[in-house]
């Protein structure tokens, strides 16, 4: 059974500060690998997706990598800003459906 | 872009009774979708996947008689709490599954507090 992890639990910096956010996994026979963005009482927002044959994915400050046999993914965010601050979750896809684990999920605060 | 509408947003339900809850694709055909709870400051953890025509698979530990999944149609799903008790009272959210691909989008998800 997938088990996906997040440290730390949650992180506090100051606004500009270039940040990493960890994700580990316990199956690397995963199809995908999403971070998701969550607000207090909302629903979740796609920042990346990576496909398991690829290695990192980049969208503006946001930069996921994956490295399948270590079980672990990153998500970089530079120059942090105070809008950044929400939940970050990370979800690894199983193979063959579109089920989704999801990890414990990360608090960020950007302290302005 | 893909959307996905849940709703209500937020619900206070009395103890005994049943609460459904939707899910619609707005612009796409969803042959899939996933049901999650949330409990506070929790991941989400998936209560089951319903697929259109079909009944839902759901996962270990989660009643299918007391969480009633309807994916009646490509575009809509429904979750119904039956007999609701306090603890049932958490954050539920679905996502749908594109027809091609397997990404998916999520709802904004459904406060449910029972008194």
């Amino acid at each position: 059974k997938q088990e996906v992890t997040q440290i730390p639990a949650a992180l506090s910096v100051p606004e500009g500060e270039n940040l990493v956010l960890n994700c580990s996994f316990t199956d690397s026979a995963i199809y995908n690998l999403q971070w998701f963005r969550q607000d207090p009482g909302k629903g979740l927002t796609s920042l990346l997706l990576i496909q398991s044959s690829q290695r990192e994915q980049t969208s503006g400050r946001l930069n996921a990598s994956l490295d399948k046999s270590s079980g672990r993914s990153t998500l970089y965010i530079a120059a942090s800003q105070p809008g950044d601050s929400a939940t970050y979750l990370c979800a690894a896809g199983d193979f063959g459906n579109e089920k989704l684990t999801f990890g414990t999920g990360t608090r960020l605060t950007i302290i302005p | 872009g893909a959307v996905v509408s849940q709703h209500p947003s937020r619900v206070i339900c009395k103890s005994g009774t049943s609460v459904k809850i939707e899910c619609r694709s707005l612009d796409f055909q969803a042959t899939t979708m996933f049901w999650y709870r949330q409990f506070p400051k929790k991941s989400l953890m998936l209560m089951a996947t319903s697929n259109e025509g079909s009944k839902a698979t759901y996962e270990q530990g989660v009643e299918k008689d007391k969480f009633l999944i309807n994916h009646a149609s490509l575009t809509l799903s429904t979750l119904t709490v039956t007999s609701a008790h306090p603890e049932d009272s958490s954050f539920y959210i679905c996502s749908a599954a594109h027809r091609q691909g397997f990404l998916c989008t999520f709802g904004s998800g459904t406060r449910l507090t029972v008194v």
